[in-house]
């Protein structure tokens, strides 16, 4: 059973680009959400999609926005990279009514130059 | 005052201590508490999760929760240096709140 996978692994963008990361959520999962990580701290929610829908959203702005397709999988697309940008960023999925076990992916590691 | 709390570390331990990881915070409202264990260049693991106050067991691996004082820990007997990691607690009302992780080293 493959659990989460994100791609790419690794991406290299320039200020005022925009990239599109990918997720596919763990077998069963119907729920997913978004993190971006900088270096030393935690992870920090973005927000979340049920039923091709976000339902909630941490304080990132319009920048991010995000999809989430019938087969449960979804995009993260960010416009107009900044430096600060510069994180990595992961997936995880879950049950609707289970959020509190996530199971995560190996996430996208995002450059912004 | 940041929501949740946590002393990145380093915490150096040698093999076979008892390690003690701790997190504060300060929403009453939480009710989920979680513990995740991420590797370097690797997404966080789920360890293990608790709801409301209370303790749990999970091999070598112990969560307690005190509401009252808004105080989380997680204790790793007979630790191994494949312990040596960084912990992250999280919680949750409705969003989940991580904390800043604490690297944790076990010397052999």
């Amino acid at each position: 059973d493959a659990g989460v996978t994100q791609s790419p692994t690794h991406l290299i963008k320039t200020r005022g680009q925009q990239v599109t990361l990918r997720c596919s959520p763990k077998s069963g999962h119907d729920t997913v959400s978004w993190y971006q990580q900088a270096l030393g701290q935690g992870p920090q929610f973005i927000f979340q999609y049920y039923e091709e829908e976000e339902r909630q959203r941490g304080n990132f702005p319009d920048r991010f926005s995000g999809h989430q397709f019938p087969n449960y999988s979804s995009e993260l697309n960010v416009n107009a990279l900044l430096l600060g940008d510069s994180a990595l960023y992961l997936c995880a999925s879950s049950l609707s009514d289970s959020q509190e076990t996530q199971y995560f992916g190996p996430g996208t590691r995002l450059l912004v130059l | 005052q940041k929501e949740v709390e946590q002393d990145p570390g380093p915490l150096s331990v040698p093999e076979g201590a008892i390690v003690s990881l701790n997190c504060t915070y300060s929403n009453s409202a939480f009710q989920y508490f979680m513990w995740y264990r991420q590797y370097s260049r690797k997404g966080p693991e789920l360890l293990m999760y608790t709801y409301s106050s209370g303790n749990k067991e999970d091999g070598r691996f112990t969560a307690q929760v005190d509401k009252s004082s808004k105080y989380i820990s997680l204790f790793i007997r007979d630790s191994q240096p494949s312990d040596s990691a960084t912990y992250l607690c999280a919680m949750s009302e409705d969003k989940i709140i991580f904390g800043k992780g604490t690297r944790l080293h076990i010397l052999p």
